[in-house]
């Protein structure tokens, strides 16, 4: 069955270490997105892209990176410079349009201490 | 630029009672509306859309959604809630005009089924 693939589930890490979270879907779906959500706020965007070496920040891109060289990953890297970065990150995809629904990954929780 | 509103942060409903979660979004054309479910600790499944024609929209597991263009909403509802429903949903609106989809969701709303 198509889907995607978010790993690791949990990630444990130490301030001021960059960290990775993976992406992966295998719908063959055109645009992937990045969220974060943290409790009562909802989703947030942080950064997307529409198409292969092609990507946007959203509305929350300070302090994360993403990389967009295959079409099939699109991971993101929370970097020292993020302040807040314990959340849940939840990855999607879609075809792109306007009216599609985005595809979501069960997510990565990421705690830093 | 879209909002999403959505009032109620807890919902408590008793299995077997009617549902309806609140939803208004702003925007200043005809919008692409969506309701999520999300389980706790698992991404989001959409539920149900609409972008165009009737305005009754039905979904998966029971639910249904209307749009009223008059009053900015898009209400889910669902006539007899089952205990599997307890979840926390969201509702999202998409641009129309951007040639491109990047949906604003709300900020949730939680649902608790009592036996």
């Amino acid at each position: 069955d198509g889907g995607i693939t978010q790993s690791p589930k949990y990630l444990f890490r130490k301030e001021g270490q960059n960290v990775t979270l993976s992406c992966e879907q295998n719908l063959n779906h055109d645009a992937m997105y990045w969220y974060r959500q943290d409790p009562g706020q909802g989703l947030r965007l942080i950064y997307y892209s529409q198409i292969v070496n092609d990507f946007q920040k959203g509305d929350i891109a300070e302090g994360y990176s993403v990389s967009r060289e295959k079409k099939e990953s699109f991971p993101l890297t929370v970097t020292s410079a993020q302040k807040n970065p314990t959340a849940f990150y939840l990855c999607a995809s879609s075809i792109g349009l306007p009216d599609s629904p985005l595809h979501f990954g069960n997510g990565t929780r990421l705690t830093v201490t | 630029a879209q909002s999403v509103t959505q009032p109620d942060i807890h919902i408590t409903v008793s299995e077997g009672a009617s549902l309806e979660l609140r939803c208004n979004y702003s925007y200043g054309a005809t919008p692409y509306l969506f309701w999520y479910v999300q389980s706790p600790g698992q991404g989001l499944q959409l539920l149900l859309k609409y972008f165009s024609g009737d305005t009754l929209v039905q979904g998966i597991k029971g639910f249904e959604a209307e749009f009223k263009r008059s009053q900015s909403s898009f209400n889910l509802r669902k006539p007899s809630v089952h205990w599997s429903d307890a979840a926390e949903y969201f509702c999202a609106v998409g641009a129309v005009n951007t040639g491109f989809q990047k949906l604003v969701f709300g900020t949730g709303t939680r649902l608790l089924v009592s036996p």
